[in-house]
């Protein structure tokens, strides 16, 4: 199953609303998670099961989608949120990633 | 708390070998399928492959099917990642992943540091 994230890059301001999104080759259900990774970080989990908060992560991310087409909503973009996110379908093996959209500072 | 600590990365060769370890601790490791992923400087995340709690299965990505074996010794609580034929598409950092306790569909919170593997004649 490939996955395909868009944009590649976006650049927003802090407070913007920003939406990635990201689309599966077939079908996947709810199973697919978001992940966020800044430079020498270890990638963090966001959104599991396509929508479900992961705990400790701030309520201004949010997950939605079902079947092939899903995204990632962040509300009011704060400085930290400045990263690259990356979605990860859990329908069937391999557990393929997206290729990735980085968040930049406009 | 769960610790996830890869090692063995390094310089190799083309068409060389090289095995990784992941120590894990802080959890019933026997109780875990074990999966790693890697990621080559300045890309994205590449899926590697899984195995299961006892071993008996394993997953892989084409790219890696046929010249990559996961292992795993529930007695050492340790991951294997067996990797042979490198070229420098193989050279990344590689994370090893604890799956969690509900399956796959909660997604991955727990990742090793990484290990640097680094394929250079």
């Amino acid at each position: 199953i490939q996955l395909t994230q868009s944009p590649a890059s976006l650049s927003a301001s802090v407070g913007d609303r920003i939406t990635l999104t990201c689309r599966a080759s077939q079908g996947i259900a709810t199973s697919l998670a978001w992940y966020q990774q800044k430079p020498g970080n270890v990638p963090k989990l966001l959104i599991y099961a396509a929508s479900a908060l992961q705990s400790g992560v701030p309520s201004r991310f949010s997950g939605s989608g079902f079947g092939i087409d899903f995204t990632l909503n962040i509300s009011s973009l704060q400085p930290e949120d400045f990263a690259t996110y990356y979605c990860q379908q859990l329908s069937s093996y391999p557990l393929t990633f997206g290729g990735g959209t980085k968040v930049e500072i406009k | 708390e769960v610790q996830l600590v890869e090692s063995g990365g390094g310089l190799v060769q083309p068409g060389g070998s090289l095995r990784l370890s992941c120590s894990a601790s802080g959890f019933t490791f026997r109780s875990s399928a074990m999966h790693w992923v890697r990621q080559a400087p300045g890309k994205g995340l590449e899926y590697v492959g899984a195995i299961t709690t006892n071993g008996r299965a394993t997953y892989y990505a084409d790219s890696v099917q046929g010249r990559f074996i996961i292992s795993r010794d529930n007695s050492k609580n340790t991951l294997y990642l067996q990797m042979s034929s490198l070229s420098s598409e193989d050279t990344a950092v590689y994370y090893c992943l604890k799956e969690p306790d509900y399956g796959t569909s909660s997604g991955f919170d727990y990742w090793g540091p990484g290990t640097l593997v680094t394929v250079s004649a």
